[in-house]
């Protein structure tokens, strides 16, 4: 079956620290590939995505790149901030019926 | 204008009780789930609906129903409650089943705490 696979947190930064979190999957087919990201207290939400290889999805200053070589989403932030303090959920979706498989979560913590 | 709602927000029961989450979505999807969020952050689906009927089920404890009243609603109900049951419980739609770009769209979450 489809699996995704992230570093585990939490990871620590300093605002304006670069940001990397890892993810790779393993899927039949090439699936769609997403970034949710959850805030304290909140549901999850969509923060970016890509659904072919060599994609790039981007928003907020976040990016990650669809790369069918290593199987890999990493998502990157060249300088992060207190507000992005947050649980970021890799996540695919291939096959029919719409479901997603997601990772395990890394939840991020921004000092300032 | 709360795009995915649920309610409550908090549920907290004693074991062996029966209680009721629902989930409403006004985004005119045609697909809701439910997923079970544990203390560490996992999440895992538990069901999908698609106009009103179920798609996926999940290996899950027959005491979870879910019951979708018309494709805007999807209610989850939990028998005989026990301790394990205690988690945060999201509700999410999507636009439908094809698209490979499909964004699930999540609720605000039900946290249920089971003494």
């Amino acid at each position: 079956g489809n699996s995704v696979t992230q570093m585990e947190g939490p990871v620590t930064l300093s605002e304006e620290a670069f940001l990397t979190i890892n993810c790779t999957y393993t899927a039949t087919g090439y699936p769609s590939l997403f970034w949710y990201v959850q805030y304290p207290g909140e549901g999850l939400q969509l923060l970016l995505k890509a659904t072919k290889a060599d994609d790039k999805g981007s928003n907020k200053g976040f990016e990650a790149t669809y790369r069918k070589e290593t199987t890999s989403f990493h998502l990157e932030k060249g300088s992060v901030q207190v507000s992005d303090s947050a649980v970021y959920f890799c996540a695919s979706l291939s096959g029919g019926y719409q479901k997603v498989t997601f990772g395990i979560g890394t939840k991020l913590q921004v000092i300032p | 204008d709360t795009a995915v709602s649920q309610t409550p927000k908090y549920l907290v029961t004693q074991m062996g009780n029966d209680k009721s989450i629902k989930c409403e979505q006004n985004l005119g999807h045609d697909t809701m789930y439910w997923y079970k969020q544990d203390s560490k952050k996992f999440l895992k689906i538990m069901f999908s609906y698609n106009n009103k009927e179920l798609i996926i089920n999940e290996t899950v404890p027959n005491r979870f129903s879910p019951k979708s009243p018309d494709k805007a609603h999807l209610n989850l109900h939990i028998n005989s409650l026990e301790l394990g049951d205690s988690a945060v419980y999201f509700c999410a739609s999507s636009q439908d089943l094809a698209g490979r770009q499909e964004t699930q769209y999540f609720g605000p979450g039900t946290r249920l705490l089971v003494l």
